[in-house]
């Protein structure tokens, strides 16, 4: 199994310019989410879902689009770029909603916005 | 206040040595609780969870206090390759996948 894969690995936008990071699993696991890491904050979520079509806001959704049309892939919409939102970018899924189950993160995709 | 708070360290320790820090969390309806690591630039990956009774794994043993609302986590004879920063997570509820709370992290670096 890869695990949690992400794209890019590292990302530098102008403001006002949109992009798509993907997010994907092999492991057949419900639960996707994405968090932002900024120094000092700590992790925070931007959005999750609990299966395939079903997603809903975290902490930080301002500025992110999900969407989950099949189990395995999550992508994370920026739909226009800010300074604000350069930040490091992690997925992250699990096997059930049950909140004891240990989450599996993806390797991070570092994004900088101009 | 952020829910789970943690010192962000650096804990200097030498080789060997015993080292242990704390995690506060705000939310006394917290269910359950884990230490994650995370090395510099990697993602986090799952350190172990802390039960109620306490628990250990090796070298690392997790307490939790409901009383005085912490985790703690302990690592005994430490070694050079347990630099790393140790993220404190709670949650709220035993079925919401969304409350999953982060503390900032605790720096370690053991030293030779």
């Amino acid at each position: 199994n890869a695990g949690v894969t992400q794209t890019p690995k590292f990302q530098v936008l102008k403001t006002g310019q949109s992009m798509t990071l993907q997010c994907a699993q092999d492991m057949n696991h419900e639960y996707m989410s994405w968090y932002r890491q900024d120094p000092g904050m700590g992790l925070r979520l931007i959005h999750y879902s609990v299966g395939a079509g079903i997603t809903d806001q975290g902490e930080v959704p301002n500025g992110y689009n999900v969407s989950r049309s099949t189990t395995e892939d999550f992508p994370l919409r920026l739909l226009s770029a800010a300074p604000s939102q350069t930040s490091v970018y992690f997925c992250a899924s699990s096997p059930t909603e049950n909140s004891y189950n240990e989450q599996f993160f993806g390797p991070g995709t570092r994004l900088t916005v101009l | 206040r952020k829910e789970v708070e943690q010192d962000p360290g650096p804990f200097n320790v030498p080789e060997g040595a015993t080292v242990a820090f704390n995690c506060t969390y705000s939310n006394s309806a917290s269910q359950s609780f884990f230490w994650y690591r995370q090395d510099c630039r990697k993602e986090p990956k799952l350190l172990m969870s802390v039960y109620s009774s306490g628990n250990e794994d090796g070298r690392f043993t997790a307490q939790l206090n409901r009383a005085s609302q912490y985790i703690s986590l302990l690592i005994r004879d430490s070694k050079l390759s347990d630099s790393a920063t140790y993220l404190c997570v709670v949650t709220l509820t035993t079925d919401s996948w969304g409350k999953f709370q982060f503390g900032a992290g605790t720096q370690v670096v053991v030293t030779p």
